[in-house]
């Protein structure tokens, strides 16, 4: 059963870089299976896609946040990140990893509140 | 930004049966298999219904869902306490190079 857990600073600073990990335990990052990826919602709002990277590192990004952002594939550590720049206070919320295959989220992590302020 | 359209609330009483809209388009609900997921109060989401109507190991079969067209549904039936969550419909849509899209949500109440 795959487990995956977030990690990263919970307060950016507006116009700075937001910047979240996700470490992956009970299997391989490496696996042809999955898309690696990230989902956030905002305080009391609905879900958003934020994009998904595959083992080869190629990346799927929602076209709304595609200049802004990063998603890497650490293959070395099991783990798979975030960047996100000139974050503002629309993107605070919180941010989960996820497994997705075809049309399907498969697993999520406990997700990780992260909050833009001055 | 959702392109999914639920209706934002829905209720029930224990034991009554509850429906869910997930109204879409040609280009995510029409081409691309739907799925649903249960959010609990202060939880992550957690699949309950995968490729239209297909339950993961653990998902109770009093939760089923369909599709026709451009549109889907979910049931749930013999509404317990513990059904009381946001429920949100999603799809792959391939119109704007790709996109995985989210329903706008429906918040269930067991009354």
């Amino acid at each position: 059963q795959l487990q995956l857990q977030e990690s990263g600073p919970g307060l950016v600073k507006t116009s700075e870089t937001l910047s979240l990990t996700c470490t992956v335990s009970g299997g391989s990052i490496n696996s042809e299976t999955y898309y690696w990826g990230w989902i956030r919602q905002p305080p009391g709002k609905g879900l958003e896609w934020i994009g998904s990277v595959y083992y080869t590192g190629r990346t799927y990004y929602n076209p709304s946040l595609k200049s802004r952002l990063t998603i890497s594939i650490h293959t070395s550590k099991n783990q798979f990140s975030l960047r996100l720049t000139s974050v503002a206070a629309a993107d605070t919320a919180a941010y989960y990893c996820a497994t997705t295959t075809g049309s399907t989220v498969d697993y999520w992590g406990q997700g990780t509140l992260v909050t833009v302020s001055s | 930004q959702s392109v999914l359209t639920q209706p934002p609330s829905a209720s029930g009483t224990p034991g009554q049966t509850v429906t869910i809209s997930c109204s879409g388009s040609s280009s995510n609900i029409g081409t691309n298999a739907v799925s649903w997921y249960q959010q609990l109060p202060g939880m992550a989401p957690k699949l309950l219904i995968f490729g239209d109507n297909q339950w993961p190991s653990g998902v109770p079969d009093r939760f089923s869902a369909s599709k026709s067209g451009t549109s889907a549904s979910l049931a749930i039936s013999g509404l317990q306490s513990e059904d009381e969550a946001d429920y949100y419909c999603a799809s792959w849509d391939y119109s704007l190079n790709g996109l995985y899209v989210f329903g706008t949500g429906t918040k269930v109440t067991v009354l």
